[in-house]
């Protein structure tokens, strides 16, 4: 079945440490998204790739440096320099068509600092 | 920018009732996507529903229907005969068709309770 996976569901980091989330789909989809939830908050965009090797700052991307290597991945680092690291991340994928078709989403990642 | 507010941060409807939540948006786009995401405790982000800005028919699929009122930038959602499975947060998005980024934009949420 096609989708999109993330791992590992859950991730505990001691501060100072940098912690990457993996994001895999096998969608064939062109773009890919990185989300923080947080409660009362909604989503907010951290960062975003439309093609391979290609990516872009969303609203909330310092202390976060994603790659795009292949086109089934995205990971996402969290870097020591997030001053809240704390929150749940959701990774979803779109197809490029150039109308706006439905996003896929992972199962999402909750990452605490310890 | 875009702008989504849902207003409501709880609700809560008996069973088998039917249960209204509130969206507006903020946008200069004229064309435009609109979407219901339901967030169950699995955290799993499902497609309710989603409409199209230039489509003056609201959208419909089986208990879940929208009153998309464009000039008032409103999007509700109606959930008719509510079922235990309806219990979720629910999130209001808006999307703008940009080739190669369709990032959506999210409201708050709102947390729906169904009460037995």
């Amino acid at each position: 079945d096609g989708g999109i996976t993330q791992s590992p569901k859950y991730l505990f980091r001691k501060e100072g440490q940098n912690v990457t989330l993996s994001c895999e789909q096998n969608l064939n989809h062109d773009a890919m998204y990185w989300y923080r939830q947080d409660p009362g908050q909604g989503l907010r965009l951290i960062y975003y790739s439309q093609i391979v090797n290609d990516f872009q700052k969303g609203d909330i991307a310092e202390g976060y440096s994603v790659s795009r290597e292949k086109k089934e991945s995205f990971p996402l680092t969290v870097t020591s320099a997030q001053k809240n690291p704390t929150a749940f991340y959701l990774c979803a994928s779109t197809l490029q068509t150039g109308s706006v078709t439905e996003a896929f989403f992972g199962q999402g990642t909750r990452l605490t600092v310890v | 920018a875009q702008t989504v507010t849902q207003s409501q941060p709880e609700m809560s409807v008996q069973e088998a009732e039917t249960v209204t939540l509130s969206c507006t948006y903020d946008t200069s786009e004229s064309d435009y996507y609109l979407f219901w995401y339901k967030q169950p405790p699995s955290r799993q982000m499902i497609l309710v529903i989603r409409q199209e800005a230039y489509k003056q028919q609201n959208a419909t699929e089986n208990r879940f229907s929208v009153n998309f009122q464009k000039a008032a930038k409103s999007f509700s959602l109606k959930i008719s005969d509510s079922q235990l499975g309806d219990a979720a947060m629910y999130f209001c998005a808006y999307s703008h068709p940009n080739f190669g980024n369709e990032k959506l934009t999210f409201g708050t949420g709102t947390r729906l309770t169904i009460i037995p």
